[in-house]
């Protein structure tokens, strides 16, 4: 089963609008990573949040984690249309071995 | 470095068919993993290895098996090609040391027929 669960599914916005994308995990994490995956492409890691941390920022994403519920959120503000693409949530189940994904949110920015 | 690289990038088998994804990486990650890609489904981890010589299951591995002979290649082969494996297979790799970022190849997209 999987790991992540992302919510919404889908996700429209209009290029300059922030974009929230939220993924809820079921056992108890090291932590927890971020992935963006174009179109036909493979997936790419955007950011890395430690079970410890509560808040990160790279650039135009900000991640927050919330061990007590098992959630996170990624924000992206200011979205452009270059953002459109679809977002995974992952962490480690079990052992440092096997890394899982969520489910996905699909991420469509109109200019 | 070229990262993680597989072969081929598109195969469509008839049903029964056996054949070998490759996967390769030039970054001397000892961790590596098959993942496959369905819609709706996100993805979920076929098989894995922590090193060479060394490889376990994941979350959906009847079907499909693997080796470890180097640090570098990590085949996943199909024995007999079912329908049920139409899908998008990923190679990633990563470091071993701490609950690191993987490292994602560009996939293979495979139609059995």
């Amino acid at each position: 089963s999987q790991q992540g669960e992302e919510d919404p599914q889908a996700l429209s916005i209009q290029e300059g609008e922030n974009a929230t994308m939220n993924c809820s995990y079921k056992t108890s994490i090291n932590n927890l990573q971020w992935y963006r995956q174009n179109s036909g492409r493979g997936l790419v890691h955007l950011i890395l949040i430690r079970s410890n941390e509560r808040e990160k920022h790279s650039g135009r994403l900000r991640v927050t984690l919330d061990t007590s519920k098992k959630s996170s959120s990624l924000l992206i503000t200011a979205s452009r249309a270059a953002d459109t693409a679809s977002y995974f949530c992952a962490s480690f189940t079990g052992t440092a071995s096997k890394l899982t994904f969520g489910t996905g949110t699909r991420l469509q920015v109109t200019l | 470095n070229a990262g993680v690289t597989q072969t081929p990038k598109f195969q469509v088998l008839k049903t029964g068919q056996s054949m070998t994804l490759q996967c390769a990486q030039d970054m001397n990650h000892e961790y590596m993993s098959w993942y496959r890609q369905d819609p709706g489904m996100g993805l979920r981890l076929i098989h894995y290895s922590v090193g060479a010589g060394i490889t376990d299951q994941g979350e959906v591995p009847n079907g499909y098996n693997v080796s470890r002979s180097t640090t570098e290649d990590f085949p996943l082969r199909l024995l007999s090609a079912a329908p049920s494996q139409t899908s998008v297979y990923f190679c990633a790799s990563r470091a071993p040391r701490g609950y690191n970022e993987q490292f994602f190849g560009p996939g293979t997209r495979l139609t059995v027929l």
